[in-house]
């Protein structure tokens, strides 16, 4: 079975924090992405990566950034956390026929 | 533009058979998918049309027509644990990478 896992389930930071996000997939994928989902707005794909290294901006990119050093794990950086980044964060891996989700980290930021 | 449309809410009951309708306009179409996210947790993939037709597994089937830029979903012998949202979602022609994502439809099962 498909695995992909993200750091946290919860979490709570304060406005102006760096916060780091981690996703990791155990199945060689080459595409990883993270989206933000929330309420009445949906999913919105923030950045995706195709390789290491490789990244691309999606839809919201502004106020994230992303690093892909291995292959298997792909993170999610706020610079500095402002109070409308509270959101569920999803990381999804494989190809694009078949996305395989992890289990989302709910952030509340402050 | 990119639009992707389905009914915000729908109920059924228990044992009987819904439809979750997703019309989509975009640039160009290169297959429709189909999520299933139950409350609180991720997306799980249900179905993948390219082609015309309709494509069946098991108790869910999904229906495409590219002509009308047109898919549903269909759930038979509904049961308590389908109460999920339902996502429609549609890559375009020319990036293979990104899905643009409906809204979703949120399906209450009543006994």
């Amino acid at each position: 079975d498909v695995k992909v896992t993200q750091s946290s389930r919860y979490l709570v930071k304060r406005t102006g924090e760096k916060v780091f996000l981690e996703c990791v997939q155990d199945m060689d994928h080459e595409n990883m992405f993270w989206y933000r989902q929330d309420p009445g707005l949906g999913l919105r794909l923030i950045y995706f990566s195709y390789d290491v290294k490789m990244k691309e901006k999606g839809d919201i990119p502004e106020g994230y950034s992303v690093s892909r050093e291995k292959k298997e794990r792909f993170s999610l950086i706020l610079e500095s956390a402002s109070t409308n980044q509270t959101s569920m964060y999803l990381c999804a891996s494989g190809w694009i026929e078949t996305q395989y989700f992890g289990p989302g980290t709910r952030l509340l930021v402050l | 533009g990119q639009n992707i449309d389905q009914p915000t809410e729908m109920t059924a009951t228990e044992g009987a058979i819904v439809q979750i309708n997703c019309t989509y306009q975009t640039s160009g179409f290169n297959g429709l998918f189909w999520y299933q996210q139950h409350a609180g947790e991720a997306p799980t993939f249900l179905s993948y049309n390219v082609l015309d037709g309709l494509e069946e597994k098991g108790r869910f089937s999904s229906f495409l027509s590219r002509s009308k830029g047109y898919s549903y979903l269909l759930l038979k012998e509904l049961q308590m644990k389908d109460s999920a949202s339902y996502l429609c979602a549609v890559r375009e022609v020319g990036n293979n990478r990104k899905l643009i994502w409906g809204l979703g439809t949120s399906l209450a099962v009543n006994p």
